[in-house]
């Protein structure tokens, strides 16, 4: 099955601009998605690419996907407190598999 | 309110009483899935179903059964739970229409087996 793996914690400055870095093994998913997950909360959807794009912006947050590298990356702008949670990358297959990475926490810091 | 809805939301019980989670989701999605979630390990898909009467293993289906009579109720059942499967349960779903297919997640079930 696919491997998804992420860096486990990154700390950040507010104001500062946070990436979190996501690697995949299997190029079948057709989907990648960074959800965020805030403490004792579920997952909620952040945004996500399809497999044939390169980049993808909605508004603070930009995607990255290097197909040829299998790496996805998720850039926040102007970081804030209130975006201290932990970040997950998955993948999706046609097929209704869905594999995670770890988690990355972002801790951002006044 | 489009929602996913877990019940129960935290349970404790003992090593080979039989339980089930329910999850049901009122969005008319065809797709929903089972994960658990542990420090250090993300999250791990136990079963996903398609549609109903559609079912699939997924990463981790040991220990764990799923039916999909409905198609807005899944469903997770333990048969018989041990210590190992204490973990936080996440029940999702998505339509197989939207690019994207978005996955909607419960609240969570929160399950300490003694």
């Amino acid at each position: 099955g696919e491997d998804v793996e992420q860096s486990l914690f990154l700390s950040v400055r507010e104001g500062d601009s946070s990436v979190i870095n996501c690697t995949y093994t299997d190029s079948s998913s057709t989907y990648l998605y960074w959800y965020k997950q805030e403490p004792g909360a579920g997952l909620q959807l952040l945004t996500y690419i399809f497999s044939n794009m390169d980049m993808k912006q909605d508004q603070r947050l930009t995607v990255l996907l290097n197909k040829k590298d299998k790496h996805l990356s998720l850039r926040i702008a102007d970081t804030q407190t209130g975006d201290s949670a932990i970040y997950f990358c998955a993948g999706n297959t046609n097929a209704g598999k869905s594999t995670f990475g770890d988690g990355t926490t972002l801790t951002v810091k006044p | 309110e489009a929602q996913v809805t877990q019940n129960p939301r935290y349970l404790i019980t003992v090593t080979g009483k039989k339980l089930t989670v329910t999850c049901s989701q009122n969005m008319n999605h065809e797709y929903m899935s089972w994960y658990r979630q542990d420090p250090g390990l993300g999250l791990r898909q136990i079963y996903y179903s398609m549609n109903v009467e559609v079912t699939d293993k997924g990463d981790v289906p040991e220990g764990y059964k799923v039916s999909r009579k409905e198609k807005r109720n899944f469903p997770l059942i333990l048969e018989s739970p041990s210590p190992n499967q204490t973990s936080l349960y996440f029940c999702a779903s998505s339509s197989l229409d939207t690019a994207g297919g978005t996955q909607y997640f419960g609240p969570g079930t929160r399950l300490l087996v003694l």
